[in-house]
């Protein structure tokens, strides 16, 4: 059991946005910096985000993050079919001493 | 380029031993900790752990101690994860990751596929 809440699923027509919560408490996100996971159907996760808000090179600014208190955002804007995926959100808790990741969101392209 | 490639899948029977191995290569091997993430079929991600790379100490998280061993051999730049006395819920792919910083993974394996049945 994750101690980050997203939601199972999300999905928009291309060309629109979606946006992927992710909720924790103040002993993970309130307190550490969060970053997001894009994983493909077959292949290992790849960083979309870092502290918070920033893009690795080479990530498109169509993907965006936010946090603000306890929960944090992923917004991907100009959906694209090639965006189907699982997203993840990850931090460090600090009571658990651990690393921890969200339960994942499947993103739909209708 | 920095290179993470893992050895491939393994099956093992219920009771068995499996090791991992995780190359690196493309960066100073000792300047990133190792991190392990496991994921079972059709689940999230679980972060397993880490190894830090100057002394080979392994810090393991809460459902991975006892059975789970991280390791280093810095002469060839590889880290392992073996895992003893495999139980069916073990099968999952394991992937080794580097850590930029605390749960910053930058650059991952390619993942490796244990599955253990009789």
């Amino acid at each position: 059991q994750s101690v980050l809440t997203q939601p199972p699923s999300v999905s928009a027509a291309p060309g629109q946005k979606v946006t992927i919560s992710c909720s924790g408490s103040s002993s993970n996100i309130g307190n550490n910096e969060i970053c997001w996971y894009q994983q493909l159907p077959g292949t290992a996760p790849k960083l979309l985000i870092y502290e918070n808000n920033k893009r690795p090179s080479g990530i498109p600014d169509r993907f965006s993050g936010s946090k603000s208190g306890t929960s944090a955002t992923l917004g991907i804007t100009g959906l694209q079919t090639g965006d189907e995926a699982d997203y993840y959100c990850g931090t460090w808790d600090s009571s658990l001493s651990a690393g921890v990741f969200g339960t994942g969101t499947k993103v739909t392209v209708l | 380029q920095v290179q993470l490639v893992q050895s491939g899948s393994e099956l093992r029977k219920p009771g068995a031993s499996v090791k991992v191995s995780c190359k690196a290569s493309g960066y100073t091997f000792t300047a990133h900790s190792m991190n392990w993430v496991r994921q079972a079929p059709g689940q999230g991600l679980e972060w397993m752990g880490w190894i830090n790379m100057h002394t080979g100490n392994p810090t393991y998280a809460q459902g991975f101690t006892g059975r789970f061993v991280f390791s280093l051999d810095t002469s060839v730049t590889t880290a392992y994860l073996q895992i003893n006395s495999l139980k069916a819920e073990d099968s999952a792919v394991y992937y080794c990751a580097r850590d930029d910083q605390v749960v910053r993974f930058n650059y991952w394996g390619q993942g490796t596929l244990v599955t253990v049945s009789s």
